[in-house]
């Protein structure tokens, strides 16, 4: 089943510029993770966020969560062509018995 | 190297010809689950096992079988593959159902079916 929805669906942008996606979700969560995948390779986990935090940093990317309005944006600074992937949220519901739910996806494109 | 390993990458059959794709991880993980990716659909659960033994169906389970007999290796089986069936699929496994370090994923088994 898709709880969390991904916004823009594709994003391009230069490179050095900063790239936002959004994801939003409809219940309660215990956490809410982003993950990057490559071209028709596996998902990469890049950061875990809990419903009691409200930011998280890791390098070059930054994830907040608003569980009030039940959405949480990812940032990735100063983007480089190897940024280039699609990036999926998934949320980790309180009823949900370990599942992962997940969006659709952004697909970034980082133009040199 | 921690990873998940799955075989093969890439597959082509014909509908009804029974196969199983294979998957191990070296982490010791608890959690092991199988995802199938379509375009426009996104990742859908097919099975997941919380340990050994124990196996449950997640959304899109028609079709498919699972087994855990070890905590390493979690196979997909395909008794009677159908073109419907043709995706890509990924294993992946995390420690406790993602809920602390996320789950880590195999490269992925192109599968086609004709």
């Amino acid at each position: 089943s898709q709880q969390g929805e991904e916004d823009p669906q594709a994003l391009s942008i230069q490179e050095g510029e900063n790239a936002t996606m959004n994801c939003s979700y409809k219940t309660s969560i215990n956490n809410l993770q982003w993950y990057r995948q490559n071209s028709g390779r596996g998902l990469v986990h890049l950061i875990l966020i809990r419903s009691n935090e409200r930011e998280k940093h890791s390098g070059r990317l930054r994830v907040t969560l608003d569980t009030s309005k039940k959405s949480s944006s990812l940032l990735i600074t100063a983007s480089r062509a190897a940024d280039t992937a699609s990036y999926f949220c998934a949320t980790d519901a309180w009823d949900s018995n370990y599942q992962l739910i997940w969006g659709a996806g952004t697909k970034l494109i980082i133009k040199p | 190297e921690a990873q998940v390993t799955q075989n093969p990458r890439y597959l082509i059959t014909v509908t009804g010809k029974k196969l199983t794709v294979t998957c191990s991880q070296n982490m010791n993980h608890e959690y092991m689950s199988w995802y199938r990716q379509d375009p426009g659909l996104g990742l859908r659960q097919i099975y997941y096992s919380m340990n050994v033994e124990v196996t449950d169906k997640g959304d899109v389970p028609e079709g498919y079988k699972v087994s855990r007999k070890e905590k390493r290796n979690f196979p997909l089986i395909l008794e009677s593959p159908s073109p419907n069936q043709t995706s890509l699929y990924f294993c992946a496994s995390s420690p406790q159902g993602g809920q602390v370090n996320g789950y880590t994923f195999g490269s992925g088994t192109r599968l086609t079916v004709v």
